[in-house]
Order: structure tokens, then C-alpha cells, then sequence
């Protein structure tokens, strides 16, 4: 069965030291793994996703498929960074649906 | 900004009543996918209609149930309103596996 698990509701995190969200994830198949965000008053965005190998607003993901995971890192937090991040996995095909895990609030620390 | 819209921003029903959602996709997406936020909790997969036809469907009873029209923008529609359905709902349309959402319409069971 599809699911997302991310282990922490609540991760707090000094400005200027390493973040790193954590997710797993089960899939037989392959996935496509996604991190969402949710900044105060906003609507949910999409973050980055393993497929573009992308660096946005500095956080990286990379996909282990022995580990089942794709933990989100920054190497240095800014206050900006604080919201709601949501781990998501999708299939290959365009029409697989997107199964979403709990979320971890990411407060940065002045 | 993303081109989802949904309306209303906010209900508020009884319980036993019925309600529609509407959701209006961004141009050019054939998918929706309509999810229930619940308080603290992750975006719950309702289900999703691909090109008008349902497409898959998360663990949602039959109570629950949509629509999408020809130009692709779709309904959620909820009978026996239960207070647990109190939660903020979510539209997005997809394209290639990444989904834009709207911002949500809060419902309120009272």
C-alpha cells in the first residue's frame, strides 16, 4: 500500500544551523516523490520533486530507494523557512493520485 | 499564483444537510483530485477524475461524491453532513504528476 510517513509534527531549528525534514515512504512501483509547502495564510505549493534534481530556496532532496527515503535538507535555516512541510508520492503514470504524509511544522529559531 | 480556484472560502452547514464544492482547474490540467484537511492533519486523497470519469478513489464512503464537466473543472458533493466532515477541502488539477492547488474551502458541521 501507498504511505508517506514522516516522523516528526514538530521540528525546531536556529537560524543559520542544518535542517533536515525526514520522509519514508512505501510504493511498489515507481515513485515519484514530492516535498510540499505551506507558508502561514498561503495555499499549499509545490516545494521541489526528486525528477527535476532541483535546488529551491536552498533545500535539496535526494531519493534513496534502498532506505525508502527522501529527506529534505538546508544547509543553513533563515526565518523564512518557517511552515508546514508535507512529504507526497505519486506514481509515474500522469493520472496516479498523490498520497500526502502528516507534516512537519518547521520553526526556525531567531 | 496558481490559476485553481475554489469556491466557497468558507461554509458553514448542518448536520444532515448536503453541500457542493466547486473547484476551477488551471488551463490546459485534465486531472483533478479533491482532498479533505482535517485540523493538524496532512491533505486525505478523496478521489480523482481524470478526462470527466473517476479515476481512483481514497477511503472516503459513497456519501461523498464528485463530478468533472467537459472543461474540466469539477464538484465535491457531501450528503448526511457529519460533524467529522468539518475540515478544509482541497482542489488541485495536475499536469504530468504535479498538482497546483487551491485555497481550500473550510467547511464548518454544526
Amino acid at each position: 500500500a501507498q504511505r508517506v510517513t514522516q516522523p516528526e509534527k514538530l521540528l525546531s531549528v536556529f537560524k543559520g544551523a542544518p535542517v533536515e525534514l525526514k520522509c519514508n515512504y512505501s510504493y511498489s512501483g515507481s515513485p515519484e516523490l514530492f516535498w510540499y509547502v505551506q507558508y502561514s495564510r498561503q495555499r499549499l505549493q509545490l516545494l521541489l520533486r526528486h525528477i527535476s534534481r532541483e535546488s529551491i530556496k536552498g533545500f535539496t532532496a535526494d531519493l534513496n530507494k534502498g532506505e525508502t527515503s527522501f529527506h529534505l535538507k538546508k544547509p543553513f535555516a533563515q526565518e523564512e523557512d518557517s511552515a508546514m512541510y508535507y512529504c507526497a508520492l505519486g506514481g509515474m503514470n500522469r493520472d496516479d493520485k498523490i498520497i500526502f504524509g502528516k507534516g512537519t511544522r518547521l520553526h526556525i529559531l531567531p | 499564483e496558481t490559476g485553481v480556484t475554489q469556491s466557497p472560502t468558507h461554509l458553514i452547514k448542518t448536520r444532515g444537510q448536503q453541500v457542493t464544492l466547486r473547484c476551477s482547474s488551471q488551463s490546459g490540467h485534465n486531472t483533478v483530485s479533491w482532498y479533505q484537511q482535517a485540523l493538524g492533519q496532512g491533505p486525505q486523497f478523496i478521489f480523482q477524475y481524470y478526462r470527466e470519469e473517476e479515476n481512483g478513489r481514497g477511503n472516503f464512503p459513497p456519501r461523498f461524491s464528485g463530478l468533472q464537466f467537459p472543461n474540466y473543472s469539477s464538484e465535491l458533493n457531501v450528503n448526511a453532513l457529519e460533524l467529522d466532515d468539518s475540515a478544509l477541502y482541497l482542489c488541485a488539477s495536475s499536469l504530468g504528476g504535479q498538482a497546483f492547488f487551491g485555497q481550500g474551502t473550510r467547511l464548518t458541521v454544526v
